[in-house]
């Protein structure tokens, strides 16, 4: 079964550096997003992405963060400048075009830990 | 606001019956969605309600009452397994349609 793929699985970077996660979406979905769990909180909604631009942002995502699709098949987060509360799981996710109900797929998040 | 309400914890017995409860209040309804979470995983899809009534899937089903911001998911002949965090989600209408996620119920299933 096709999968959403995420890298690296974990991440150490030091305060104010920049990192950039990688996801590779389902290859036949339209919709990606980028969410983040710090430890024991709930799944918080980063931005979504549909038609090589983004469709919709939190109030989080704000301009330390960018999403790029660089080719057909990458999706990437970029954070600048960390900070100690960047430290999270991040999920990257898509779902197909089949309406709204169409569920999300995610992948299996990269570990961020900014120290 | 927008506001999930979950139960954070239960504890069951393996081959038992237990439904995890959640409310919702939120601008607009477009269907709700329960994901399983295994502690440092991904969410997985579990079930979608968009109308009143009950799903079934196997050992999961999931009812929804939209009058009254009620959702909940049924999980029969519990195994060790489904020992997870169950997340509750709703999906709102209009041009804002993303996700609303609850806090997530952490159940832990004993033999």
């Amino acid at each position: 079964e096709p999968e959403v793929t995420q890298t690296p699985s974990h991440q150490v970077t030091q305060m104010g550096q920049e990192v950039i996660l990688r996801c590779v979406p389902i290859s036949n979905h339209l919709y990606f997003y980028w969410y983040r769990q710090i430890l024991g909180q709930k799944v918080e909604f980063l931005v979504s992405f549909y038609n090589n631009e983004i469709s919709e942002k939190s109030e989080i995502f704000d301009d330390q963060f960018s999403v790029e699709r660089p080719d057909g098949s990458n999706f990437t987060l970029k954070i600048r400048s960390t900070k100690l509360e960047d430290s999270a799981m991040y999920f990257c996710a898509s779902r197909g075009g089949q309406g709204d109900n169409s569920p999300l797929h995610f992948g299996n998040g990269t570990r961020l830990t900014v120290t | 606001g927008q506001n999930i309400d979950q139960p954070t914890e239960m504890t069951a017995t393996e081959g038992a019956i237990v439904q995890i409860n959640c409310t919702y209040q939120t601008s607009g309804f477009n269907g709700l969605f329960w994901y399983q979470q295994h502690a440092g995983e991904a969410p997985t899809f579990l079930s979608y309600n968009v109308l009143d009534g009950l799903e079934e899937k196997g050992r999961f089903s999931s009812f929804l009452s939209r009058s009254k911001g009620y959702s909940y998911l049924l999980l029969k002949e519990l195994q060790m397994k489904d020992s997870a965090s169950y997340l509750c989600a709703v999906k709102r209408s209009g041009n804002n349609r993303k996700l609303i996620w609850g806090l997530g119920t952490s159940l832990a299933v004993n033999p």
